[in-house]
């Protein structure tokens, strides 16, 4: 079965500095997609950015992008001048042949 | 705003009871995916309907149980409800079924939170 690890339970960064949260995952599969999602206090879900296993290139969506590691099975997301709306709930995703796979999430907090 | 919509944004209810969580897709939507949130958790996958047929099973207890009517909305049966049932309910929904050929973005719902007392 497929598992998505986030180790930083908590994660914070001042204002207009750079943050950068870690996600590992556990799979056999060759052909997957990759997800990270923002839940602010609203815990709307949001899709920050997905990355295509196929693809070497790393996705980059403005001020977020992610350091795919294929090998490793690593899939950071690196979040530049961070913003107070950052603030939220991160939670990286696995989609297989199967269902929608998350982790525990990371609570990233941005200080002014 | 996704376009997905869930009602109602909140319930309240005692063990034992018996609760339907409602689940509008977006327009043109064929698959409705459901999902459990406990406190600070990660999204627990349910199960998942394709055009009002179950197409995937996650950890959904026999407890529960789901279906989506002709009009492509979906309902959530959660039944016997224990304490531990308390936490938020996502309701997603894609264009087709999961198919690896293609990117198949899950737009979510609000959430339903349930709160058993």
């Amino acid at each position: 079965a497929q598992t998505v690890t986030q180790s930083q339970p908590e994660m914070s960064v001042q204002e207009a500095e750079t943050v950068t949260l870690s996600c590992t995952y556990d799979t056999s599969e060759s052909d997957y997609y990759l997800f990270w999602y923002k839940q602010p206090p609203s815990r709307q879900m949001i899709l920050v950015i997905r990355q295509e296993a196929y693809k070497q290139q790393n996705a980059t969506e403005n001020r977020f992008s992610v350091n795919f590691q294929k090998a490793a099975k690593s899939f950071s997301l690196k979040i530049s001048d961070s913003q107070l709306g950052d603030a939220a709930m991160y939670f990286c995703a696995y989609r297989g042949a199967q269902k929608l796979v998350f982790g525990q999430g990371t609570r990233l907090t941005i200080n002014p | 705003d996704s376009g997905v919509t869930q009602t109602p944004k909140h319930l309240i209810t005692a063990t034992g009871q018996r609760v339907t969580l409602r689940c509008s897709p977006r327009s043109g939507d064929l698959s409705v995916y459901w999902y459990q949130q406990s406190l600070d958790q990660g999204l627990q996958f349910l199960i998942q309907y394709y055009n009002g047929e179950e197409r995937a099973k996650g950890n959904i207890l026999e407890r529960f149980s789901a279906q989506q009517f002709p009009d492509l909305h979906s309902e959530l049966n959660l039944s016997s409800l224990e304490l531990g049932d308390s936490a938020l309910y996502f309701c997603a929904s894609s264009a087709s079924r999961l198919e690896m050929s293609s990117y198949n973005e899950q737009f979510f719902g609000p959430g339903t939170r349930l709160t058993v007392l």
